[in-house]
């Protein structure tokens, strides 16, 4: 079945320490997606890519970063995780390059990422 | 700008009751309406999506009907079970904003046997 994973499920990691979380999707989607989603709210959108086109929310911290190899894989990367970094990241992907942009977004398990 | 306003939880009802959860939208175009379930420890998965106004999407036993005259798209079910027990995001995707999403903030609901 097509899908979208994430690796791992559960990460630990120490503050201060980087850490880099991994998407891939096999739905040959145009785009992909980066979401925090801290306990009891919404998911938070960090980031994305269409195609190699890397698109920031203003309000992300630049202690996020990611990476798009290919149209397969996507990374996550937090530089120097804090406490508040804490959280489930979420990815996600949406648009099909033969029938063109789609809204719907498919998501990922998460990852859980504890800072310690 | 556009927004996504829903019901507040927790709710909490015994199983093979008639559930609903509020949701109410403001966009600024025409968006696609969406639900998503979280069940714990998981992503998100795709419930229902309605992509115009009058649209009913339906999975599962719920029901969602877009009504643009009221920019509601309340999700139902009229019998639930243990196994819904989750949490419900209602969303938007607005094609005016490149289809970013706007989720709500969720609404967890818990069935008591």
């Amino acid at each position: 079945d097509a899908m979208v994973i994430q690796n791992p499920r559960y990460q630990v990691t120490q503050f201060g320490k980087p850490v880099t979380l991994s998407c891939s999707q096999t739905l040959n989607h145009n785009v992909m997606y980066w979401y925090q989603q801290k306990s009891s709210q919404a998911p938070k959108l960090l980031f994305h890519y269409y195609d190699k086109d890397f698109n920031n929310e203003a309000d992300t911290p630049d202690n996020f970063q990611s990476r798009r190899p290919n149209t397969s894989f996507c990374f996550l990367d937090i530089r120097s995780p804090g406490l508040g970094d804490a959280a489930m990241y979420l990815c996600a992907t949406s648009g099909g390059r033969t029938s063109g942009l789609t809204d719907t977004q498919y998501f990922g398990p998460g990852t859980r990422l504890t800072v310690l | 700008g556009d927004s996504v306003t829903q019901m507040e939880g927790p709710v909490t009802l015994s199983e093979e009751a008639f559930l609903t959860i509020n949701c109410t939208y403001t966009a600024t175009g025409y968006p696609s309406l969406f639900w998503y379930v979280q069940y714990p420890g998981e992503g998100l998965q795709l419930l229902l999506k309605a992509t115009k106004a009058d649209d009913k999407g339906s999975n599962k036993g719920f029901e969602a009907t877009y009504r643009k005259e009221t920019t509601s798209f309340h999700l139902e079910k009229g019998s639930v079970q243990v196994s819904d027990s989750a949490v419900y995001f209602c969303a938007l995707s607005d094609p005016n904003t490149g289809n970013q999403f706007y989720f709500g903030t969720g609404t967890s609901l818990t069935v008591i046997p």
